[in-house]
Formats: C-alpha cells, sequence, structure tokens
C-alpha cells in the first residue's frame, strides 16, 4: 500500500520560507510511471493544487504561485519537497501532497496532511 | 474562488438519493477527465471517481459519476449518515494557466 507523509514546520513566520517534506513508502519515486504534487487546503476552504514533479525533475506549478513555489524531489530518500517561500498569513493553510499517473488523472493516494501557520 | 463551480451543500434523508454538480469550462471539464473525491471532517480527501464515472477498488457502487460537456454529476445513493462529508470535484486544466483544479466543495448533509 502506498503511504505519503508529510513533515515540517507548523509555524512560519511573515515574509519566510515554508518547507516541507513528503516521504513515500510502498512505491519507488525513481521508478517513474507516477507524478507527485502537492495540494493544499486553506481553513474552511477548497483545495488548491500547488504543482507536481516527476522522478526525472520536470516539475509544473500553478500560474499562481509560480514566482515563489519550487518543488525538488530527492530520490535516494524517496521524497519530494515543497519550498515556498515570502509567505503571508494567507499562506496558512494544510498541505497535502498526493499521487497522480498522469498530470491530468486523478489523485489516488494523499498523505495525511500537515498544517502550516504563518504568524508572527 | 474556486475554478469548478459546486454547489455549496446538498441533503437528503438515509436511504434517498442525492446528486452533486460540477461545473467547468471547454479547457477544464470540457476535454480533461473529472474526479470526485470525498473528506470527511479531519481527514485527507479520498478518490471517489476517476475518469468521469469509475470506481476504485473498494468505493461502493452507490456512488457513481458522469460527465456531459463543461460538466460532470455525481451521484449518491442508498445515502448512509457516513456519507456526511465535503465533496469535492477536480480536473485539469489546459492552456496558460495550465494544473490540476478543483471545485469549492459541496458539504452533504444526511439528514
Amino acid at each position: 500500500q502506498v503511504q505519503l507523509l508529510e513533515s515540517g514546520p507548523g509555524l512560519v513566520k511573515p515574509s519566510q520560507t515554508l518547507s516541507l517534506t513528503c516521504t513515500v513508502s510502498g512505491a519507488s519515486i525513481s521508478s517513474g510511471g507516477f507524478y507527485w504534487s502537492w495540494i493544499r487546503q486553506h481553513p474552511g476552504k477548497g483545495l488548491e493544487w500547488i504543482g507536481y514533479i516527476y522522478y526525472s525533475g520536470s516539475v509544473q506549478y500553478n500560474f499562481s504561485l509560480r514566482s515563489r513555489v519550487t518543488i525538488s524531489v530527492d530520490t535516494s530518500k524517496n521524497q519530494i519537497s515543497l519550498k515556498l517561500n515570502s509567505v503571508t498569513a494567507a499562506d496558512t493553510a494544510v498541505y497535502y501532497c498526493a499521487r497522480t499517473a498522469i498530470p491530468s488523472d486523478a489523485f489516488d493516494f494523499w498523505g495525511q496532511g500537515t498544517m502550516v501557520t504563518v504568524s508572527s | 474562488q474556486s475554478v469548478l463551480t459546486q454547489p455549496p451543500s446538498v441533503s437528503a434523508a438515509p436511504g434517498q438519493k442525492v446528486t452533486i454538480s460540477c461545473s467547468g469550462i471547454r479547457s477544464n471539464v470540457g476535454n480533461n477527465y473529472v474526479s470526485w473525491y470525498q473528506q470527511l471532517p479531519g481527514t485527507a480527501p479520498k478518490l471517489l471517481i476517476y475518469k468521469n464515472n469509475k470506481r476504485p477498488s473498494g468505493i461502493p457502487d452507490r456512488f457513481s459519476g458522469s460527465k456531459s460537456g463543461t460538466s460532470a454529476t455525481l451521484a449518491i445513493t442508498g445515502l448512509q449518515t457516513g456519507d456526511e462529508a465535503d465533496y469535492y470535484c477536480g480536473t485539469w486544466n489546459n492552456g496558460l494557466s495550465a494544473g490540476g483544479v478543483f471545485g469549492g466543495g459541496t458539504k452533504l448533509t444526511v439528514l
């Protein structure tokens, strides 16, 4: 069974960089065939796709966040990472990592999510 | 403001049927597969329907999906109290702003 587990600081100060890691078990990122996304959910709101990465390092980002987002992959650790810089209170959300077979396909496995609060 | 449009809430009695709509445009719903997710309180979304109308293993056939043009629909029959959750549609958007997009979510209340 594929499992994804997000980790990182739960509190980030405004203007700083939010950094999260998603550790994958039950599947090898380097085997290919799947895209790994970050998705966030603002408190009480809907879902927002942030971007995806393929094991090769190929990425695509949400147009509205692309200037602040970096997604990377570490196949040796079977992890993907998210960096979001210059954060504000508007970036307070639950952050999920999720898997798709192709970019335009459904997200079949999700992590449990990690809450990140931006506050001084 | 979500890219796809869903009703904020729907409700029905146990045993009844409910439908949830998801409206988009040609560059997203019109030209891509739609998926549906169930989010129980305090948990991560769970895939219910993929490729418009297919169910992953373990999802009961009480849940079904359909798509026509730029709209999609999730139907749930034989409602149970355990179906109370938020439901989201999702798809891909083509073009300059290519990427995953979702609806704003629909809160299902089983009366």
